[in-house]
């Protein structure tokens, strides 16, 4: 079955320090791979899109995520956290049949230490 | 400003009634889509609208019921066969083909 899965389910850093969310998904999502952050009671926001174009993808906020088919991951970095991120993000894969369909992975939850 | 919005925000009733949960946007998508999100767990499709009347079935369509009479509204209603309605939904929309979805705040439905 297709899947996209988020290594951790927790993840907790100091603020300043960098952040590391883990990804890897079945290897039929390619092109299409999101990565998305949801704060408490509120919808999620696009945080970067992967779509062949680039492996290493620039998002909103600092955050990157880089495309390794090989190991058939997309992990999402930021080099310094901020109290803001605090969040829960998802990994997400999308197929394209007629329609896009996402699939989401069981998210991360970021909790960042002052 | 363009975007999508939910409302209500929050939504309290009582079991066995059905309930409408609204979803506007101004984005000029074609496509919508309702999610569900329990705790602690990803979201799963509901139903989904590619163009102005028609809909598809998700993954998780059983007890929900949905219109799309118009490009930009795509109301769900939680019927009372639906088991487990306490959740909190999310609707989203995008382009025509392999693109992001864009997401609304979201409604969370408690049912006693």
């Amino acid at each position: 079955a297709q899947s996209v899965t988020q290594l951790d389910s927790h993840v907790s850093v100091s603020e300043g320090t960098p952040v590391l969310l883990r990804c890897n998904y079945s290897s039929s999502y390619s092109p299409s791979l999101f990565w998305y952050v949801q704060h408490p009671n509120k919808g999620l926001q696009l945080l970067l899109k992967y779509t062949s174009a680039a492996t290493l993808v620039k998002g909103i906020n600092g955050f990157e995520a880089e495309f390794k088919k090989s190991e058939t991951s997309f992990h999402l970095t930021k080099p310094s956290a901020h109290m803001s991120d605090a969040a829960e993000y998802f990994c997400v894969g999308g197929k394209f049949q007629g329609a896009q369909k996402l699939v989401f992975g069981q998210g991360t939850r970021l909790t960042i230490n002052p | 400003d363009g975007g999508i919005t939910q409302s209500p925000k929050y939504l309290f009733r009582k079991e066995g009634q059905n309930v409408t949960l609204s979803c506007e946007q101004n984005l000029n998508h074609d496509a919508m889509y309702w999610y569900r999100q329990d705790p602690g767990q990803g979201l799963r499709l509901i139903y989904y609208s590619q163009i102005v009347n028609d809909f598809q079935k998700g993954d998780i369509a059983e007890g929900y019921s949905v219109s799309r009479e118009k490009k930009e509204s795509f109301p769900l209603t939680v019927t009372s066969a639906q088991k487990n309605p306490t959740a909190f939904y999310l609707c989203a929309s995008s382009r025509q083909g392999p693109y992001e979805q864009y997401f609304g705040p979201g409604t969370r439905l408690t049912v006693t």
